[in-house]
């Protein structure tokens, strides 16, 4: 079985130009969620999607945003890009989100964003 | 409020020694950890779980211990390998609250030759 993809790897990009990331979910799996990663702040939650509804949402401007296909597959979008949203963008898939037992999420490689 | 932190940032051991990767939590509703590990240029891998109603679990090579007293949680790999190089997250989860993943900063894991 395929795992999580991610496209594009690598971006960059300059200060005010917008980004979409795309994530492609294990086969099957409905629920996908971003997640930020930066040396500074580690791993941040940034949102998480299923059946197409957001279900979740971390602390993270409004810049921020995403949406769900009716495949599963997601993207995320970063308006007016910051020096600060130099990140790798991680995507994880799970069967469905957790309630009361947690489903196992599984990740991709990430996209690596620079922005000069 | 919800934090995941982690004691050390680094660790270096000698191949085939024992490592212990720690990890203090401060969100007592959490009730499910899990330690991920992360090679470089790949997305973190699940390694190994544990629930709030336990206080160890064992897997091939690593056990998590749980101290629900003082909020701490720990990673302890056996006959450490070259191949266990990596960042180890601690993360937590309160399950039918928040329902989102809480991770620690991360230590990184060297093990020499």
């Amino acid at each position: 079985k395929a795992g999580v993809t991610q496209t594009p790897r690598y971006l960059i990009k300059t200060r005010g130009q917008q980004v979409t990331l795309s994530c492609s979910p294990i086969s099957g799996h409905r629920s996908v969620s971003w997640y930020q990663q930066t040396p500074g702040q580690g791993l941040q939650f940034l949102f998480e999607y299923f059946s197409e509804t957001q279900r979740n949402k971390g602390n993270f401007p409004g810049r921020f945003s995403g949406r769900q296909f009716s495949n599963s597959r997601s993207e995320m979008n970063v308006s007016t890009l910051e020096l600060g949203d130099s990140a790798l963008y991680l995507c994880a898939s799970s069967l469905a989100p957790s309630g009361t037992t947690y489903n196992e999420q599984f990740f991709g490689p990430g996209t690596r964003l620079t922005v000069l | 409020g919800e934090s995941v932190g982690l004691h050390l940032p680094t660790l270096s051991v000698q191949e085939g020694d024992n490592s212990i990767i720690n990890c203090a939590y401060s969100n007592s509703a959490s009730d499910y950890f899990i330690w991920y590990k992360q090679e470089s240029g790949k997305g973190p891998q699940f390694i190994i779980d544990i629930r709030s109603n336990m206080d160890k679990r064992q897997g091939q090579r690593v056990t998590v211990l749980l101290n629900k007293t003082v909020k701490h949680l720990s990673l302890q790999i056996a006959a450490t390998q070259p191949g266990d190089s990596a960042v180890y997250f601690c993360a937590e989860i309160a399950q039918g609250g928040s329902e989102k993943l809480v991770f620690g900063k991360g230590t990184k894991l060297t093990v020499n030759p």
